[in-house]
């Protein structure tokens, strides 16, 4: 089944403990991206990637780092995490194929730092 | 940065209503789709539109890519308690920073049977 996974679903964790929140996808699409989820903000991007070893910043970068070694994979790394990072976090994938299909989203991951 | 303003931000409708939000952005984008959201999921995708003008329909949407390329709609027909979610617009400029795709804040469905 052609999916996009993200683990964990539920994360709570403490100030300034380093975090990582794995993606993966199935479809060998080119372009992932990362988007937080706040009440009455909508989604917001942070980073997003064109293909392996080009990333670039969304609209909401800071607090956050991303890599792109591999084709299928793209990690959110939050290396000091707040509160104010609190949110749903969605990874995203697509497939160019001469025009944008629109992302494929995967569940969600819901953060909370305390 | 660019900005899309979704509207309505809710809605309360009785089963078998028509629906109708939209999508406005001070911006020019060459690509419009709409996402629905039903809870603890991520956004699916219901319709993409790539042409100034473009109507397209999915079932029992329809959504239009303005012809200023700066906006759009989503209508939904005879509505039905499935229907219930929230939907988000989105927009890009595909050739040019073709991974920053940007969501408006959503239009929350509620569909009272």
């Amino acid at each position: 089944e052609a999916q996009v996974t993200q683990n964990p679903r539920y994360l709570i964790t403490v100030t300034g403990k380093k975090l990582t929140v794995t993606c993966s996808q199935n479809m060998n699409h080119e372009y992932m991206s990362w988007y937080r989820q706040d009440p009455g903000l909508g989604l917001r991007q942070i980073y997003y990637s064109m293909n392996v070893e080009v990333t670039d910043k969304g609209d909401v970068p800071e607090g956050y780092k991303v890599s792109r070694k591999e084709k299928r994979n793209f990690p959110l790394i939050l290396e000091s995490p707040s509160p104010n990072q609190t949110s749903l976090y969605f990874c995203a994938s697509s497939s160019r194929q001469g025009t944008l299909y629109g992302y494929t989203f995967g569940s969600g991951t819901r953060l909370t730092v305390v | 940065g660019q900005q899309l303003n979704q509207s309505p931000q809710s809605m309360f409708i009785q089963e078998g209503e028509d629906v109708s939000m939209n999508c406005t952005s001070s911006s020019i984008f060459n690509t419009w789709l709409w996402y629905k959201q039903e809870p603890g999921e991520g956004p699916v995708l219901l319709i993409a539109l790539y042409k100034a003008g473009e109507l397209t329909s999915n079932g029992r949407l329809t959504a239009q890519f303005g012809i200023t390329r700066k906006d759009s709609f989503l209508n939904i027909s005879a509505s039905i308690p499935s229907d219930v979610g929230i939907y988000f617009c989105a927009a890009m400029n595909y050739g040019g920073s073709q991974g920053n795709l940007i969501f408006g804040k959503g239009t929350k469905l509620s569909v009272k049977p």
